[in-house]
């Protein structure tokens, strides 16, 4: 299994550009998770899902939108892109039946010029 | 609300002493409580976490946490340190009100010197 995988792994924008983050997960879990890491502020979330079809808003979710069609997988898309998106971009995912502790993918590091 | 806090940007330790990793929690019941790592350039890996039980919880590579209700804090441990420990530690706390959410604390930079 992969587990959790993202794309990209970095990318470079322009102020009020756009563009999308792909989390995909092989794990079946039902609950999927944005978060964005700056340093000194740890992780923060900014939007979850808890099934397909399904999203909720977290700690930071403007600037940010989400879409989850499949299971499988959760997107993150910044329809303007501003410098204070510059952070990085950690997706998780977890089992709806489990102890409750989250899959990490390896991460986007986004800049925004 | 809940949130946790990690007192400490940084911890150095040598290796082969013992290393604890500070964190303090704020809920209202009983916490979900858990310990992360991040190597460079990779996600957070799971080690270990307290739902309820033993206040002692061991986890992955010899780290163990302490559960410690009066002080509200969950520090983390391990008894001899290695250099290949170095990495940040993020403390995480579950919202009780909302099984979907986490809160994770601002991270703990660990070095352990050989």
């Amino acid at each position: 299994n992969a587990g959790v995988t993202q794309t990209p792994k970095f990318r470079v924008l322009k102020t009020g550009q756009s563009m999308t983050l792909l989390c995909a997960q092989d794990m079946n879990h039902e609950y999927m998770y944005w978060y964005r890491q700056d340093p000194g502020m740890g992780l923060r979330l900014i939007h979850y899902s808890v099934g397909e079809g399904t999203t909720a808003k977290g700690e930071v979710p403007d600037g940010y939108n989400v879409s989850r069609l499949k299971k499988q997988n959760f997107l993150l898309g910044l329809e303007s892109a501003a410098p204070s998106q510059t952070s990085v971009y950690f997706c998780a995912s977890t089992p709806r039946t489990s102890s409750y502790e989250q899959y990490f993918g390896p991460g986007t590091r986004l800049t925004v010029t | 609300a809940q949130s946790v806090a990690q007192p400490e940007d940084q911890v150095n330790v040598a290796e082969g002493n013992p290393l604890t990793v500070k964190c303090t929690y704020s809920v209202s019941g009983n916490p979900y409580l858990f310990w992360y790592v991040q190597y460079p350039n990779r996600g957070l890996q799971f080690l270990l976490k307290y739902i309820t039980g033993d206040n002692l919880v061991k986890g992955s590579y010899g780290f163990e946490a302490e559960f410690n209700k009066s002080q509200t804090s969950f520090h983390l441990k391990k008894p001899s340190a290695l250099v290949s420990d170095s990495a940040l530690y993020f403390c995480a706390v579950r919202d009780l009100h909302n099984f979907n959410k986490f809160y994770f604390g601002s991270g703990t930079k660990l070095n352990v010197k050989p």
